[in-house]
């Protein structure tokens, strides 16, 4: 089975940074995706990660460690359209498991 | 750009009704899926396809069933709707092979079952 967990919420200032952890417990592994929510619309894909590392992609990066089962994403410069769910997501062959969302209020 | 289309935003059926959520999409995608999604409990897999004609069972697949006759088309059946599967209902797709290619989600359909 999967148990992916991440934080429920968490509050940051307009241009400051944020790191959102992600651990999970997966009975095989392909790799680490991260989705962008924002209320009412459906998930955007930001970032994947198969290899151990930080990969970067302007304001957000994306780090894992396989052997630790951990992955964090870094949302750099804060900007008020970033508040949304942040959604971690182990693959697994054909399969996609999701935590349950972080979701992320940028505050003036 | 990858769109996925459902064919319902809202729907409001009652309970014991046969319901049919329809996803289409059009980059001949051989991977579809569909997720729901509750508060607090995230996306939960229910059903996932790689092939016409072929279905595979997600996480939680009890009093769903699915169809994929066309590659296009996937498509979910709620045999006899019960309360509990009140929810939003989320399809995706992606290209076939390894995990690489991300998934493209629908914009969702919410279904209320009273």
């Amino acid at each position: 089975g999967q148990n992916i967990d991440q934080p429920t919420e968490m509050t940051a200032t307009e241009g400051a940074i944020v790191q959102i952890n992600c651990t999970y417990q997966t009975s095989g592994f392909n790799g680490l995706f991260w989705y962008q929510q924002h209320a009412g619309e459906a998930p955007t894909f930001l970032s994947y990660n198969v290899l151990d590392g930080l990969e970067e992609k302007g304001r957000f990066s994306s780090f894992l460690s396989r052997s630790k089962g951990y992955s964090y994403l870094l949302l750099k410069e804060l900007q008020m359209k970033d508040s949304a769910s942040y959604l971690c997501a182990a693959f697994n062959d054909y399969k996609l498991s999701f935590g349950a969302g972080t979701t992320v209020t940028v505050r003036a | 750009d990858v769109k996925v289309t459902q064919s319902s935003r809202y729907l409001v059926k009652r309970t014991g009704e046969k319901v049919f959520l329809e996803c289409v999409q059009d980059m001949d995608h051989e991977n579809m899926f569909w997720y729901r999604q509750d508060p607090g409990l995230g996306l939960r897999l229910i059903y996932f396809s790689y092939d016409v004609k072929m279905k595979e069972k997600g996480d939680i697949p009890e009093g769903y069933s699915v169809s994929r006759e066309k590659k296009e088309r996937f498509s979910l059946i709620l045999e006899s709707a019960s309360t509990n599967q009140t929810s939003m209902y989320l399809c995706a797709s992606s290209l076939g092979g390894t995990g690489e290619s991300p998934l493209h989600f629908g914009n969702g359909t919410r279904l209320t079952v009273t």
